[in-house]
């Protein structure tokens, strides 16, 4: 069954540290995968997706993300964390020629100045 | 571009009534709306997928009958929470895609909150 895994429930990190956001995926063919950020009370806001090419995906807000098969794993990094980046971050996995998407349970990511 | 926004924002009801919340994709037609539940601290949960025209694909375990969603046209989606009881106060959120304007790819309502009381 498909299935998306994010380890760290909580990530605290100072400002102007990176970052890096844990995803495993189980998926049995290709998969898309995704993604998004939350902020509080907001729906969702697309950060980056891969499809195929490139496995070092880059995305807005300075964030990138890069798809590793052999370890089933789409982490999501950035190399200095501001304050306003703080929010929940969701790792989704879709399949090809679905339009469903599955999403791990989030990261929240706390921001100290 | 790639606006969908949700009405209402939040809404409070009173259990045994029910409740419709709007999702709008704004500046561009949706061929493919879909409705998730969020509760608190955890992840999304897909509740349903529509076609415009067409009858909702409803999750296994997601009641038809009591999350009722029309897609009408293009542009506009509902979900009506028939008889609603506390147990489903939780955050709605609706997203919309379509393949011309980007493949795979779902663009995000802010969401609704609904307390049943």
């Amino acid at each position: 069954a498909q299935s998306v895994t994010q380890p760290d429930i909580h990530i605290t990190v100072s400002e102007g540290a990176s970052l890096e956001l844990r995803c495993n995926y189980s998926y049995g063919a290709t998969p898309y995968l995704f993604w998004y950020v939350q902020s509080p009370g907001q729906g969702l806001q697309l950060l980056l997706k891969y499809f195929s090419g490139d496995t070092l995906v880059q995305g807005i807000k300075g964030f990138e993300a890069e798809f590793k098969r052999s370890q089933s794993s789409f982490n999501l990094r950035k190399p200095s964390v501001h304050w306003s980046d703080a929010a929940e971050y969701f790792c989704a996995v879709g399949a090809v020629n679905t339009d469903k998407l599955i999403f791990g349970t989030g990261t929240r990511l706390q921001v100290f100045p | 571009g790639a606006v969908v926004s949700q009405h209402p924002s939040r809404v409070i009801c009173k259990s045994g009534t029910s409740v419709k919340i709007e999702c709008r994709s704004l500046d561009f037609q949706a061929t493919t709306m879909f409705w998730y539940r969020q509760f608190p601290k955890q992840s999304l949960m897909l509740m349903a997928t529509s076609n415009e025209g067409s009858k909702a694909t409803y999750e296994q375990g997601v009641e038809k009958d009591k999350f009722l969603i029309n897609h009408a046209s293009l542009t506009l989606s509902t979900l009506t929470v028939t008889s609603a009881h506390p147990e489903d106060s939780s955050f709605y959120i609706c997203s919309a895609s379509n393949p011309t304007l980007s493949t795979d790819t779902q663009y995000f309502g802010p969401g609704t909150r609904l307390t049943v009381l």
